[in-house]
């Protein structure tokens, strides 16, 4: 069975401090790494994925995730945070392989930006 | 542009009465998605559909029903049988099931 944690509810941080949003995973095998955002009253936007390859991974609106298999993690980050980013972030997997293809969420993280 | 649009963007609904949630796309994927999100709990699925004609049921389809008669349209219908129906609900769409999911901007359901 696959399973995705976002261990912290809420994230702080100052506006212009580097930020980092956590995501561990459970697969069998490989996983498809997901990133959403979603703003109030609206629908998620997809942020960055990691398939294979380059275990760092770019995406929109400056943030990055890194891929690390060892400790099944893919954790979210951006160097310098702007109050925009104020957020609720979903971190989503699916197992390549076997298993269910239907991708499972995290229950999220309320990430907050203060000026 | 090619998207999801859910409507309404609000309902409300009386006691045994069904209430239908419309989720339409444009961007001519196959596969369509109902999520029902609650504060703190994320999003859990509700029904899936891979084809048109073609569904099956997610973690909590107890109380919904849905259709697929459209490669564009998966309306959910929220059945009298579901006794905490208020929730905000997401559709979604993606293209394959390794490439991420589309989301339409949600339905928010309330009792009256």
């Amino acid at each position: 069975a696959q399973s995705v944690a976002q261990p912290e509810d809420q994230v702080n941080v100052a506006e212009g401090n580097p930020l980092t949003v956590k995501c561990t995973y459970s697969v069998s095998g490989n996983p498809y790494l997901f990133w959403y955002v979603q703003y109030p009253n609206r629908g998620l936007q997809f942020l960055l994925k990691y398939i294979t390859g380059d275990n760092l991974v770019k995406g929109s609106y400056g943030f990055e995730a890194e891929f690390n298999k060892s400790q099944t993690s893919f954790h979210l980050k951006k160097p310098s945070a702007l109050v925009s980013d104020s957020a609720l972030y979903f971190c989503a997997v699916r197992e390549v392989s076997g298993g269910s293809y239907i991708p499972t969420f995290g229950r999220g993280t309320s990430l907050i930006v203060h000026p | 542009d090619g998207g999801i649009t859910q409507s309404p963007k609000y309902l409300f609904r009386k006691e045994g009465q069904n209430v239908t949630l419309s989720c339409e796309q444009n961007l001519n994927h196959d596969a369509m998605y109902w999520y029902r999100q609650d504060p703190g709990q994320g999003l859990r699925l509700i029904y899936y559909s891979q084809i048109v004609n073609d569904f099956q049921k997610g973690d909590i389809a107890e109380g919904y029903s849905v259709s697929r008669e459209k490669k564009e349209s998966f309306p959910l219908t929220v059945t009298s049988a579901q006794k905490n129906p208020t929730a905000f609900y997401l559709c979604a769409s993606s293209i394959s099931d390794y490439q991420p999911q589309h989301f339409g901007d949600g339905t928010r359901l309330s009792i009256l």
